[in-house]
Formats: C-alpha cells, structure tokens, sequence
C-alpha cells in the first residue's frame, strides 16, 4: 500500500556539520507535508512543513526540500547541535489524516 | 497555556481490564487524534475528531472506541485490554484537520500484562 518512509533508520553527525535527513513517500496524491522532531520520551514537536504547491521552505536553521517528481522529502539542519540529537518523522497528508513514517534518529557527535 | 495534558502518564494493566485514557486542550482547536507508538515505528492513527460531535476512524482502530465529550476533551477507551496494546498513545490537537500543525501530548505509556 501508499506509505511513508525514511531512507535510513540512523544518522550520525558531527556537531557543526549540516544534517540531511531523507525521505520517500508514494502518495502522489499528497498535498502537504510536514516534519516533526521527538527527543527521548517527549511527544513530536514540530519543525517546518510545506505545501505541495512549493519545492522548498527555509525555517530557522532548517530548510524542507520536496521533490514531486520522484516523491522524495528532506530536512536540512545547518550547523548542526548536540539539542538536535532526536527522532525525525516526516508525515504526509492523506484523505485528510497524517501518515508517519518510521523516523530517522538523528545523534550529534561532540 | 498548558498545550495539550494527558493523563495517566504511565499505567500498567492486566489482561481483560479496561481504562480509559484522558485528554485536554485549551488552544480552542477544533480536530483531535489518538495515535499510538510503538518502539522504533512512526505514530499511527487510531482514532479523530475533525470537529466537536464527529469522530472517525483511522489506520488501526481495533479494540478502541473514542469519545469527544466537549471541544476541548477527547478520551480513548480500552474495553478489554490485550498485550498487543502495549504502546505509547499520544493525544493531538490542530486548529483545522490535518492541513496544518498538530500539536502533541507528552503520551501515555501503557503496558498490558
């Protein structure tokens, strides 16, 4: 069936670098997407989301990428800092509900 | 503001027991969900409420029922609990479906023995 997914399960960076977190989705009816940070036994918080009507939104520190052609969602986090050390989901939009994918656990190497 | 509040934080249940699980907002948010989450998977949706007197179902509804008792309270009920419950259910609210930021509870972590 249509899901939402993460390229890779983990991601470890060093602190300073840019962080790139990946992910596919195969709704193509998708209109909106967003992606949500959880730190260690915390609820999802939210970070940036985009509408399908855009290819990219910065925030702060962050930008979302979203590639309709080939169905591919990023999240980019400049300068990246030991508080960035979490769990990233990215979830699309689907007959009015979100669709998480699995998460991609982020660690920050000092 | 406090957000939005659940309530228990932690409960541990035996088998065939019920229990319902509370929720509150006070953003004045029309929708609201339950997910649940289980270790090393993504949130997946359990029950919503578009708005105040409508409730449908979402991905896994199965041995819950739901309960949008005013605007600002949405409860979970577990009739008859069973250990593939076992989970961490997070409460959700956002000002208008699901175009738009959900913002989540601090969960409730139930163990079913």
């Amino acid at each position: 069936g249509e899901s939402v997914g993460l390229h890779l399960p983990t991601l470890s960076v060093q602190e300073g670098d840019n962080s790139i977190i990946n992910c596919a989705y195969s709704n193509s009816a998708s209109d909106y997407f967003i992606w949500y940070k959880q730190e260690s036994g915390k609820g999802p918080q939210f970070i940036i989301d985009i509408r399908s009507n855009m290819d990219k939104r910065q925030g702060q520190r962050v930008t979302v990428l979203l590639n309709k052609t080939v169905k591919h969602l990023s999240l980019q986090i400049a300068a990246t800092q030991p508080g960035d050390s979490a769990v990233y989901f990215c979830a699309e939009n689907t007959d009015y509900k979100l669709s998480f994918g699995a998460g991609t656990t982020v660690t920050v190497r000092a | 503001n406090a957000g939005v509040t659940q309530t228990p934080k932690f409960q541990v249940l035996k088998t065939g027991q019920s229990m319902t699980l509370q929720c509150a907002q006070d953003m004045n948010h029309n929708s609201m969900y339950w997910y649940r989450q289980d270790p090393g998977m993504g949130l997946r949706l359990i029950y919503y409420s578009a708005s105040e007197g409508t409730t449908d179902k979402g991905e896994v509804p199965n041995g819950y029922n739901v309960s949008r008792l005013n605007k600002r309270e949405f409860s979970l009920r577990l009739e008859s609990a069973a250990p593939s419950q076992t989970s961490v259910y997070f409460c959700a609210s956002s000002e208008q479906g699901a175009m738009g930021e959900q913002f989540f509870g601090p969960g409730t972590r139930l163990t079913v023995l």
